[in-house]
């Protein structure tokens, strides 16, 4: 049973630019949440999509979106990239049925120069 | 406001001993508390996770111990081995809104 696919792995963006990450989760997992990873602040949750819903959002500012396709594939969107943003993101996906854990994605290293 | 809080920060066990990360949370709602382990260049990969109305779970080498009283849980890990270096998360969750992470234990298991 393949894991969760996030792509690309590494990714090299200048300060102002904006990002799009993917994120294939689990087949027949219907959620898809994100998260950022920084030495600083640890493990936050961005958002989390539901069959194509935003469920529950973090707290993070406007310049963080994302979407859930029909397939449950999720993209992430960052815009104006500020040097803070430097991070792994990580994608996990669950079946949505509550207490049946997460599964992790192996992230996407992105580095804000 | 950290909901969760993780200690000790880094730990340092000799081969086949006794590994314990403790972690407190303040929000009485939280109703699931997984454990996580990562390993450089991977994402977290569950381990274990209780309810709080039982007081332990074991799995294998590893066993959760929930105080619901003292709002405070701890992961114990059984005659470690090398293999188990790496970071551990501990989290709680309300009614699956979001994992909210402690700040991680880095695991060193000495040979």
């Amino acid at each position: 049973k393949a894991g969760v696919t996030q792509t690309p792995r590494y990714l090299i963006k200048t300060r102002g630019q904006q990002v799009t990450l993917s994120c294939s989760p689990i087949s027949g997992h219907r959620s898809v949440s994100w998260y950022q990873q920084t030495p600083g602040q640890g493990l936050q949750f961005l958002f989390e999509y539901f069959s194509e819903t935003q469920r529950n959002k973090g707290n993070f500012p406007g310049r963080f979106s994302g979407r859930q396709f029909s397939n449950s594939r999720s993209e992430m969107n960052v815009s104006t990239l500020e040097l803070g943003d430097s991070a792994l993101y990580l994608c996990a996906s669950s079946s949505g049925v509550y207490g049946s854990g997460y599964t992790f994605g192996s992230g996407t290293r992105l580095t804000v120069v | 406001q950290q909901q969760v809080k993780q200690s000790p920060q880094s730990l340092i066990v000799q081969k086949g001993g006794i590994s314990i990360i403790n972690c407190a949370y303040e929000n009485t709602a939280f109703d699931y508390f997984p454990w996580y382990q990562q390993f450089p260049g991977k994402g977290p990969a569950l381990l274990i996770a209780i309810r709080p109305d039982v007081s332990e779970k074991k799995e294998g080498r590893f066993t959760i111990s929930f105080n619901k009283s003292a709002k405070q849980f701890s992961l114990h890990i059984m005659d470690s081995q090398p293999g188990d270096s790496a970071t551990y998360f501990c989290a709680a969750d309300q009614a699956g809104t979001a994992l909210i992470f402690g700040k991680g234990t880095t695991l060193s298991v000495s040979s």
